[in-house]
């Protein structure tokens, strides 16, 4: 299997542009999570997915941020509009399921906001 | 509110010079304690699970331990490649499928 597969790796854009970022979990996986890490507050869960339903959303800061899960090989996050205060990198996580309850992580998105 | 601490921040080791990293946790009912190791410019890669206290496991030269109040990662005569940064994850029972992650604790061990 390729792993959790993320893109773009980078992307830099100016403050108040839509940004998407992409993800396609583990095939057969049923949990898909999106986390953001930044120096300052590390590893951050913004929202997670069971079988396409969002279960938690309680970490996205707020309404520009967007999560959706067509189906169960994508999902999306989308910042609308972008601010600068938005950099950091952000990864794709899914999970099994199956009773080990570990995360396997994407390489992440390196998003910059100008 | 769950919450993660990992100490030290960073640790300097000479090649071959074992020592221990630290993870205290405060969690409303423990379901599972995750061990990651991330390189630059890379996501997360799992390590271990561990589920209840006095749980050990083992993977080369780690070893991770578990307490009701903290978790230690071993690191047995280390190499440069065990260079990272180390992070510890707790998982509620409340929490279904979530994981609070700590900052963690970036390794530099030196030839």
């Amino acid at each position: 299997d390729a792993g959790v597969i993320q893109s773009p790796r980078h992307e830099v854009t100016e403050m108040g542009q839509e940004v998407t970022l992409r993800c396609k979990p583990i095939s057969g996986h049923d949990y898909l999570f999106w986390y953001r890490q930044t120096m300052m507050r590390g590893l951050e869960l913004l929202i997670y997915f069971n079988n396409n339903v969002p279960i938690d959303d309680s970490g996205m800061p707020e309404d520009r941020f967007s999560a959706k899960m067509p189906n169960a090989s994508f999902s999306t996050l989308k910042i609308q509009p972008s601010e600068p205060r938005d950099s950091a990198v952000y990864f794709c996580a899914s999970e099994g399921g199956g009773g080990g309850n570990e995360q396997f992580f994407g390489p992440g998105t390196r998003l910059t906001v100008l | 509110e769950d919450q993660v601490t990992q100490s030290p921040e960073a640790l300097r080791l000479q090649e071959g010079e074992s020592s221990s990293l630290n993870c205290s946790y405060t969690v409303s009912g423990l379901r599972g304690l995750f061990w990651y190791r991330q390189d630059p410019g890379k996501g997360p890669e799992f390590l271990f699970t561990l589920y209840s206290a006095g749980e050990e496991k083992e993977k080369e030269r780690l070893k991770a331990t578990l307490t009701k109040k903290e978790s230690f990662l071993h690191i047995t005569a280390p190499k440069p490649e065990d260079s990272a940064t180390y992070l510890c994850a707790v998982q509620a029972v409340t929490g279904f499928q979530k994981l609070v992650f700590g900052t963690g604790t970036r390794l530099l061990v030196s030839p």
